[in-house]
């Protein structure tokens, strides 16, 4: 079974709008993080924003907010205000045992987000 | 200050051949990882190391991959009798933290086996 689940292959949205990038995980640990990355088309990840699965708010992090849905097991990215810079794939990760546990990060296949003039 | 490198960026062998792929993490950080993706994918984990030691290893694809990192900064990626399969971007990524956040990863190297 999948752990990271995005359903989106791809999203548009109109520069200044806000939108929102679905992910959804699948763990049995309690205590876990949650990440997303942005790959811009020359390769790169670069971290956006964590969430950490005890974590009593959702984490933001200037235009980027996570929306931290525990029972739903639902992480989604919100990004105020797009630029057209924002247009990049973006993918959800997860880490399972952050205390003790393995380091490695789980990804999903990733959305492309393209954001119009 | 330099954020992660890796070299080379491109790399194209033929297959059966023999390839290392080489990864300089940020200075001081001490956990490093490698993550093989392919095209149109999210990043696959293969192997974590914490200092000198690789304390996971669990997504290394089979015998003929292997990582070292003997003094706990550059590490190398080893492939043996490479096979058209093993093409993909091989990401590497270095945290200071030992929880992982924040994993800072390099530009990749593209890998084609021809």
């Amino acid at each position: 079974a999948q752990k990271i689940t995005q359903t989106q292959p791809g999203m548009f949205v109109q520069e200044k709008e806000a939108v929102t990038l679905d992910c959804t995980y699948d763990t049995s640990d309690p205590s876990y993080g949650l990440f997303w990355y942005k790959q811009p088309s020359s390769g790169e990840m670069i971290f956006l924003i964590y969430q950490g699965s005890y974590d009593q708010q959702n984490a933001t992090e200037g235009r980027y907010s996570l929306n931290f849905q525990k029972a739903r097991k639902s992480a989604n990215l919100v990004i105020s205000a797009s630029q057209l810079g924002d247009s990049a794939m973006y993918f959800c990760a997860m880490r399972e045992g952050v205390q003790g546990g393995s380091e490695k990060l789980v990804f999903g296949k990733g959305t492309k987000l393209t954001v119009n003039p | 200050g330099a954020g992660v490198s890796q070299t080379p960026s491109n790399k194209v062998t033929e297959k059966g051949k023999y390839v290392e792929l080489r990864c300089d993490p940020i200075s001081g950080h001490t956990a490093l990882y490698w993550y093989r993706q392919s095209l149109g994918q999210g990043p696959e984990f293969l192997i974590y190391f914490q200092g000198t030691g690789a304390a996971d290893d669990s997504g290394l694809p089979n015998d003929r991959f292997f990582a070292v990192r003997p003094e706990g900064s550059v590490s190398t990626l080893k492939i043996q009798r490479t096979e058209r399969g093993d093409s993909a971007v091989y990401l590497c990524a270095s945290s200071p933290y030992f929880d992982g956040r924040e994993q800072y990863f390099g530009p990749g190297t593209r890998l084609t086996v021809t």
